[in-house]
């Protein structure tokens, strides 16, 4: 199992430019999340999806908009990027054992926005 | 005004020393989980604890939730270089939602 993956690893864009973050889990898990970790703030939910086919807005979801393609794959876009959203963002994966919900973290994706 | 509290927010110690980082809320909750993310990584979960007072033992650290469900702590005993790294606590809100604190970065030196 690979668990949670994530490309790119990094990623520079300028000002307006756009791209897509992408994401996925091989461990058959429902639920699925994007946050952004910036130095300071922690870890904050942008978007998250409880099962295929639904998504919801977190904390911060300004900016970005996602896409649950299937059961395996999150992908997080930005239309027009701007500096404030330089910041290492993580997608995860969510699954119930044991009567408590466990989240599973992907490496992360570093972006800086000039 | 942060839900969860973390203290404190850095920590840099030797090895072998012991080290304790809390975790505060004033809410009460069902639950509570502790992360430790390292460097150029996701973070991993290490433990859930449920039961007010309960302990849970993981090796060298030792987490106790408080009577009351509003705190927690985690205690490292002997630390190592390879304890370094950011722990986070986190509770479930809202449509099961995680909620992190700021996270308490440790330094352990050779």
């Amino acid at each position: 199992n690979a668990g949670v993956t994530q490309t790119p690893k990094f990623q520079v864009l300028k000002t307006g430019q756009s791209m897509t973050l992408q994401c996925a889990q091989d461990m058959n898990h429902n639920s699925m999340y994007w946050y952004r970790q910036d130095p300071g703030m922690g870890l904050r939910l942008i978007y998250y999806s409880a099962s295929e086919g639904t998504t919801d807005k977190g904390e911060v979801p300004n900016g970005y908009n996602v896409s649950r393609l299937n059961k395996r794959e999150f992908s997080l876009r930005l239309e027009s990027a701007a500096p404030s959203q330089t910041s290492v963002y993580f997608c995860a994966s969510r699954r119930l054992a044991g009567g408590n919900y466990e989240q599973y973290f992907g490496p992360g994706t570093r972006l800086t926005v000039t | 005004t942060q839900l969860l509290e973390q203290s404190p927010q850095f920590l840099s110690i030797q090895e072998g020393e012991n080290l304790t980082v809390y975790c505060n809320s004033s809410s009460v909750f069902s639950s509570l989980q502790w992360y430790r993310q390292e460097p150029g990584e996701g973070p991993v979960l290490l433990v859930t604890v449920v039961t007010g007072g309960e302990v849970k033992k993981l090796k060298r650290l030792t987490f106790q939730f408080g009577d009351a469900r509003k705190d927690s702590s985690l205690h490292i005993t002997a630390a190592q270089p390879g304890d370094t790294g950011l722990y986070l606590c986190a509770v479930t809100g809202t449509a099961s939602k995680l909620t992190f604190g700021t996270g308490t970065r440790l330094q352990v030196t050779l």
